[in-house]
């Protein structure tokens, strides 16, 4: 079974600067989260769909942020415009979905992202 | 508070012998709960679930759950170099949609 695909695996930007991230999750998996991981702490959500439908994006930097999942399969995050905070590794995971017994959630290889 | 709290570590144990992580957290019907470890420089991977009180085994790891007082351990068992690494507790919260939070990791240290 193939996992979850991201990319891409590293990008430096300069900060005011455009990017985005793209992520396939595993086949049949309903929920697709996004997480920023800064260096030495835990991922932190940044947005949670269900489908193609948004369950969770309380801590998304909307000013800034801006995720998709359209069709309910692929997902893009894209930042604009960078800054330098916004330097971080940017998860992507994926589980069967809320109507499943079974939540467990596995991850992409992540996209490093450096500003400067 | 935070929603999940572990603590940072550095956890120093000798090659065989027994780690004992912890992790509380703060919303009481939380209902899922995961243990992943993270080697510097990789993505997190999924190493035990457990969703009920009481133990579960894996072979060198066990998960320890109990709702009651709110916490959720991981116990290493036979210790290797090849476990070093940052071991995250996650809690997963079905009637928030699966909304699934992480503590902030443990980072634990092997030595031969």
């Amino acid at each position: 079974e193939a996992g979850v695909a991201q990319s891409p695996r590293y990008k430096i930007i300069e900060k005011r600067q455009s990017v985005a991230f793209w992520c396939n999750p595993i086949s049949g998996h309903a929920t697709l989260y996004w997480y920023q991981q800064i260096l030495g702490q835990g991922p932190k959500l940044l947005i949670q769909f269900q489908n193609n439908g948004v369950v969770d994006d309380s801590q998304l930097p909307k000013d800034r942020f801006s995720a998709e999942r359209l069709k309910g399969v692929d997902s893009t995050l894209k930042i604009q415009p960078a800054k330098l905070e916004d330097s971080a590794v940017y998860l992507c995971a994926s589980s069967l979905g809320r109507f499943s017994r079974n939540t467990e959630a596995f991850f992409g290889q992540g996209t490093r992202l450096t500003v400067v | 508070q935070k929603e999940v709290e572990q603590n940072s570590g550095p956890l120093s144990v000798p090659e065989g012998a027994i780690a004992s992580l912890n992790c509380t957290y703060s919303d009481r019907v939380s209902q899922s709960f995961f243990w992943y470890r993270q080697y510097s420089g990789k993505s997190p991977e999924l190493i035990m679930s457990i969703y009920s009180n009481g133990d579960k085994e894996d072979g060198r790891f066990t998960a320890q759950l109990n709702k009651a007082s709110q916490y959720v351990s991981l116990l290493i068992r036979d210790s290797q170099p090849s476990d070093s690494a940052t071991y995250l507790c996650a809690v997963n919260r079905k009637a928030a949609g699966n909304k699934l939070t992480f503590g902030g990791g443990t980072r634990v240290l092997v030595k031969p």
